[in-house]
């Protein structure tokens, strides 16, 4: 199975700040990585798709770039609504595996 | 207007059986991958398996292979997951969600069904 370790597990951030979290694949995955956004008590929702592709009617403040084993996304401006946990997924091969996620909390 | 509409909150006792249902909407059910992603209380996202509506081809994740099993009936739009025999760590909230056409990541999700068993 592909393992995907994304650091940092926590991130404590101010509104208006830059915020980047990484996700780095245990082998080559190419682009085949995707970035979900959860709030609480809600379903995760997906952000950007082959690495870099913002999912419709999703934020241009979000990007999200990589391939192979090291990717990024990123938060080019943080706002109140964008507190939340974020998951990468690779799509790469079977079986699907999920990152164990970034809890970003308001500084 | 896609959806995806999980039937409501169940609480099970250890050995019972349990199928949760999961009914799309608002667009042609039987040719979207359908996966199921199980998260644990306080714990991350897992992959079960997914399900081609149009002709059930399934694959599951090797963890779960075996320990459920997920299907789909194409001509009510609704795909299901199901125990034979729960445990107490079966308890987790338990997410069906739509597989974009051309690639695997998911772009619609239901509002996920909590599954409690406890004795």
């Amino acid at each position: 199975d592909i393992q995907l370790t994304q650091s940092p597990s926590f991130l404590s951030a101010s509104v208006g700040d830059r915020v980047t979290i990484t996700c780095r694949a245990s082998q080559g995955i190419s682009s085949y990585l995707a970035w979900y956004q959860q709030k609480p008590g809600k379903a995760p929702e997906l952000l950007i798709y082959a690495a870099s592709t913002l999912q419709s009617g999703v934020p241009s403040r979000f990007s999200g770039s990589g391939s192979g084993t090291e990717f990024t996304l990123t938060i080019s401006s943080l706002q109140p609504e964008d507190f939340a946990t974020y998951y990468c997924q690779q799509v790469s091969s079977f079986p699907l595996t999920f990152g164990g996620g970034t809890k970003v909390e308001i500084k | 207007e896609v959806q995806l509409v999980q039937s409501g909150a169940e609480v099970k006792k250890p050995g019972e059986s349990l199928k949760i249902s999961c009914k799309g909407s608002g667009y042609t059910f039987s040719s979207y991958w359908i996966g199921w992603v199980r998260q644990m209380p306080g714990k991350g996202l897992e992959w079960m398996g997914t399900i081609y509506p149009g002709d059930s081809d399934t694959r599951y994740s090797p963890s779960f292979q075996g320990q459920v099993t997920i299907s789909a009936d194409k001509s009510i739009s609704t795909a299901y997951l199901q125990w034979s025999s729960l445990k107490a760590s079966d308890t987790a909230m338990y997410y069906c969600a739509r597989r974009k056409v051309s690639s695997e990541e998911f772009d619609y999700w239901g509002q996920g069904t909590l599954v409690t068993v406890s004795s």
